[in-house]
């Protein structure tokens, strides 16, 4: 199984909103990443979690938040967004390699399609 | 610093024929080279990936990639298209002591005619 799942599909929020994006994977990764991507774009890289530690945070404004409560499971808080941060919001998993120079794939979820009005 | 650059905007091939969507990386170590598909409103698919070894790699759906460290290239290919393979093609590289950090090229829009 090389799924993982994200919700929900779509989300609609008001500047002023605070709401949370879930992503869950049962392939058993110590790895968990944040993406955004734009439309005909490349994914951007946002955050990364290794063994449920922030390991990379690419400069992120603070209205995003990401939590790792588990090692399946990884969520993106979002509060006070700009509509600027529509986009299609993608999380990945990977293994990681015992000396932490894995060669793994990252496997990728459907996405959340966010829109901020 | 690692880079990637696909340097079509979209590739048009007629079914049957064969595809290839070109890639070029920089890395200033070994480096570590994948190939995704993304259909519309979907996520990233695994398609490929050049760790070491024999610099020509089979991945899923009778795709494969040539690794060519003088040229820097990782070219994917697939000898008959279908129509099916319409879709949007990123190549991405890691660095070896760039962590788990992937960068990725811009993409590449593949249209296969019927």
């Amino acid at each position: 199984d090389t799924e993982v799942t994200q919700t929900p599909k779509h989300l609609v929020m008001g500047m002023t909103n605070k709401k949370s994006l879930k992503c869950e994977q049962h392939m058993g990764h110590r790895a968990m990443y944040w993406y955004k991507q734009k439309a005909k774009k490349p994914p951007e890289l946002m955050f990364v979690y290794s063994y449920e530690k922030l390991s990379i945070n690419e400069s992120v404004p603070s209205r995003f938040s990401p939590e790792c409560p588990n090692s399946s499971l990884l969520n993106l808080h979002l509060h006070a967004l700009q509509p600027e941060d529509s986009a299609l919001y993608l999380c990945a998993s990977s293994q990681e390699g015992t000396s932490g120079r894995d060669t793994y794939e990252q496997y990728f979820g459907p996405g959340t399609r966010l829109t901020v009005t | 610093a690692q880079s990637v650059a696909q340097p079509e905007d979209q590739v048009n091939v007629a079914e049957g024929n064969p595809l290839t969507v070109k890639c070029t990386y920089s890395v200033s170590g070994n480096p570590y080279l994948f190939w995704y598909v993304q259909y519309p409103n979907r996520g990233l698919q695994f398609l490929l990936k050049y760790i070491t070894g024999d610099n020509l790699v089979k991945g899923s759906y009778g795709f494969e990639a040539e690794f060519n460290k003088s040229q820097t290239s990782f070219h994917l290919k697939k000898p008959s298209a279908l129509v099916s393979d319409s879709a949007l093609y990123f190549c991405a590289v890691r660095d070896e002591a760039a962590g788990n950090k992937l960068t990725f090229g811009g993409g590449t829009r593949v249209l296969v005619k019927p």
